[in-house]
């Protein structure tokens, strides 16, 4: 089945850096990658996502990247603020009736 | 926004005994999940629902668990005769296409 490692586990940035999770998987025929957000309690938020067939997709201070032919995918965080602390987990459509989550990773951002 | 509305939020119950998570998806979707989520650690797959049956369920899924779909808005997870180590965060999911799920909150199930 369908492997998703992510790291790292835990990531602590300076406010106004950035900050980047990166994710291999091993099915080359996955196609949709997306990311989640989660806060305290909260179920995974969908924060971003990518088809396999573009190879980077942004959006304001998020931007995600994706290498078929190596199997990763990246997170980018430009410009990082306090309300971006959270768990934020990579995901793989890994068939037609489910996404596999990576291990997560806990992000801190410092004042 | 539409919302995956679970119930409830926090359930206690006694190890052996039956409890059943409720969820309420958003009112055009198609495909139904559950996930869970133990203490600390990533989102795990349990089941997928599509056209009134199980799509695919994982090896945590054994007989203990079962799901319905009694009316056309609840979605259930039952799990029969609970254990310690189901005690979990329970995420209900749906989407209107087979990818680009929406979550629920979440239901924390503390088996004592």
């Amino acid at each position: 089945g369908e492997n998703v490692e992510q790291h790292p586990s835990t990531l602590s940035v300076q406010e106004g850096d950035s900050a980047v999770i990166k994710c291999t998987y091993s099915d080359s025929a996955s196609n949709y990658f997306p990311w989640y957000k989660q806060e305290l309690g909260k179920g995974p938020q969908l924060i971003i996502d990518i088809r396999s067939n573009v190879g980077e997709k942004k959006d304001q201070r998020i931007a995600v990247t994706l290498n078929k032919t190596a199997k990763h995918f990246s997170l980018h965080i430009t410009e990082t603020q306090p309300e971006d602390s959270a768990v934020y987990f990579c995901a793989v459509y890994s068939s037609a009736s489910k996404i596999i989550f990576g291990s997560g990773t806990r992000l801190s951002i410092r004042p | 926004e539409p919302e995956v509305t679970q119930t409830p939020s926090h359930q206690v119950t006694q190890m052996g005994q039956e409890v059943i998570l409720r969820c309420v998806p958003i009112s055009n979707h198609l495909y139904f999940y559950w996930y869970r989520q133990i203490l600390g650690q990533k989102v795990e797959f349990l089941v997928s629902f599509y056209n009134n049956e199980i799509s695919e369920k994982s090896e945590i899924f054994d007989d203990q668990f079962s799901v319905e779909r009694p009316d056309g808005s609840n979605f259930t997870l039952k799990i029969r005769s609970t254990k310690l180590e189901d005690s979990a965060m329970y995420f209900c999911a749906s989407g209107q296409v087979s990818y680009g799920y929406t979550f629920g909150s979440g239901t924390r199930l503390t088996v004592v």
